[in-house]
């Protein structure tokens, strides 16, 4: 089975530059988890969407970044304008509910962006 | 709130054991996640503790108390390639979301 799947992989971009991050979901969880891993802030929670609705989005930075989750198998992670200190790694993850509270995290390969 | 503490660093003999311990202090507790992360790679699941006691996995056990906020990871037999970060997260009960601790970077010596 196709685990969770990101693009791009490596995004090179100049600040002010709008980025766009995808995931692919694997098929049937129903949760959908954008974090954020830098050296000096670890792994944050951005956001998460249940059934394609946010739920949470209070680990967002600022009004630069914005997520969509449009249908059960896509979502993007925006900014714009993107800024130097928006640079690090990018982890979409999914989980199923099915599983109960204990519902384990499948994180996708990642996106690293570095905003110039 | 969410407060998740693990030491930064550790260092091992390929063979030997290793504990890393983790505290936390999150309101609404309701378990305790173990990840283990590559250099350049995505975490992936290690064990799960929601009761007090110890979840034995292979070479891998975790430990929670409850009472004491209070968990670890052990190591067995190391092997080299066990040489990764390995995360604590809490679980909070009211909307199930996991808070990472910093990551513990354990490097296994030959």
């Amino acid at each position: 089975d196709a685990g969770v799947i990101q693009s791009p992989r490596h995004e090179v971009t100049e600040m002010g530059q709008e980025v766009t991050l995808r995931c692919k979901p694997i098929s049937g969880h129903d949760y959908l988890f954008w974090y954020r891993q830098t050296m000096m802030r670890g792994l944050e929670l951005l956001i998460y969407f249940n059934n394609n609705v946010p739920i949470d989005d209070s680990g967002m930075p600022e009004d630069r970044f914005s997520a969509k989750m449009p249908n059960a198998s896509f979502s993007t992670l925006k900014i714009q304008p993107s800024e130097p200190r928006d640079s690090a790694v990018y982890f979409c993850a999914s989980s199923l509910t099915g599983t109960g509270p204990t519902g384990e995290l499948f994180f996708g390969e990642g996106s690293r962006l570095t905003v110039l | 709130g969410q407060n998740i503490d693990q030491p930064t660093e550790m260092t091992a003999t390929e063979g030997a054991i290793v504990q890393i311990n983790c505290t936390y202090q999150t309101s609404g507790f309701n378990g305790l996640f173990w990840y283990q992360q590559h250099a350049g790679e995505a975490p992936t699941f290690l064990s799960y503790n929601v009761l007090d006691g110890l979840e034995e996995k292979g070479r891998f056990s975790s430990f929670l108390s409850r009472s004491k906020g209070y968990s670890y990871l052990l190591l067995k037999e190391l092997q080299m390639k066990d040489s990764a970060s390995y995360l604590c997260a809490a679980q909070r009960i009211d909307d199930y979301k996991l808070s990472f601790g910093a990551g513990t970077t354990v490097t296994v010596r030959a």
